[in-house]
């Protein structure tokens, strides 16, 4: 079925340390994924995303790691800073012709001074 | 700056009443979407379009409608048969399916 999971709602972290924020999906044909950033009142941000022929992909302080086997999907904040506190999506998005991004329900990040 | 734009922020809607949010791409991006926001919950997909005069029902379209005449233009209205309006609405485009969405920054509809 269609579904995009965070394992945790809520993660608290100390400013400086790395973090990890995990999904689940359970759509195997699914062939891109996304991590989207939403503060507060705003729309989602683009963070970074993934295509299927790749397991790993790194931006700045931010990398996704995919692994197709468990179908798990991770997004890893290095040195994590109090901008970084936030809500993360990931979405998925099937091989068909719509383009419709499927979205898990969020995980809050909360950065600890 | 190119972006996606959304009016107005803020909304308040009467019981029986329909009400239009606008939403201005100057991307030149094709495919446009809706999707509503409820406090705690992920995005759900109302509308999307891929291209101009074509527009599909997502997985929440009742008591919505939309039109796409123009490519930089995607309005929505949230009509009286809406019985839960009140959310957070996003406006979404993509250069094409399969690519990331660019979001607006949201409008909040209240009814009161």
């Amino acid at each position: 079925g269609e579904s995009v999971g965070l394992h945790l709602p809520t993660l608290s972290v100390q400013e400086g340390d790395n973090s990890i924020i995990n999904c689940a999906y359970s759509n195997s044909a699914s062939d891109y994924f996304i991590w989207y950033k939403q503060e507060s009142g705003k729309g989602p941000q683009f963070i970074i995303d993934i295509r299927s022929n790749m397991d790993k992909r790194q931006g700045q302080r931010v990398t996704v790691l995919l692994n197709k086997t468990v179908k798990h999907l991770s997004l890893q904040i290095a040195a994590t800073q109090p901008g970084d506190s936030a809500v993360y999506f990931c979405a998925e998005t099937l091989p068909s012709n719509t383009g419709k991004l499927i979205f898990g329900q969020g995980t809050t990040l909360q950065v600890k001074p | 700056d190119g972006g996606i734009t959304q009016s107005p922020k803020y909304l308040f809607r009467k019981e029986g009443q329909n009400v239009t949010l606008s939403c201005e791409q100057n991307l030149n991006h094709d495919a446009m979407y809706w999707y509503r926001q409820d406090p705690g919950q992920g995005l759900r997909l109302i509308y999307y379009s891929q291209i101009v005069n074509d527009f599909q029902k997502g997985d929440i379209a009742e008591g919505y409608s939309v039109s796409r005449e123009k490519k930089e233009s995607f309005p929505l209205t949230v009509t009286s048969a809406q019985k839960n309006p009140t959310a957070f609405y996003l406006c979404a485009s993509s250069i094409q399916i399969n690519y990331g969405y660019t979001f607006g920054s949201g409008t909040r509809l209240t009814v009161v």
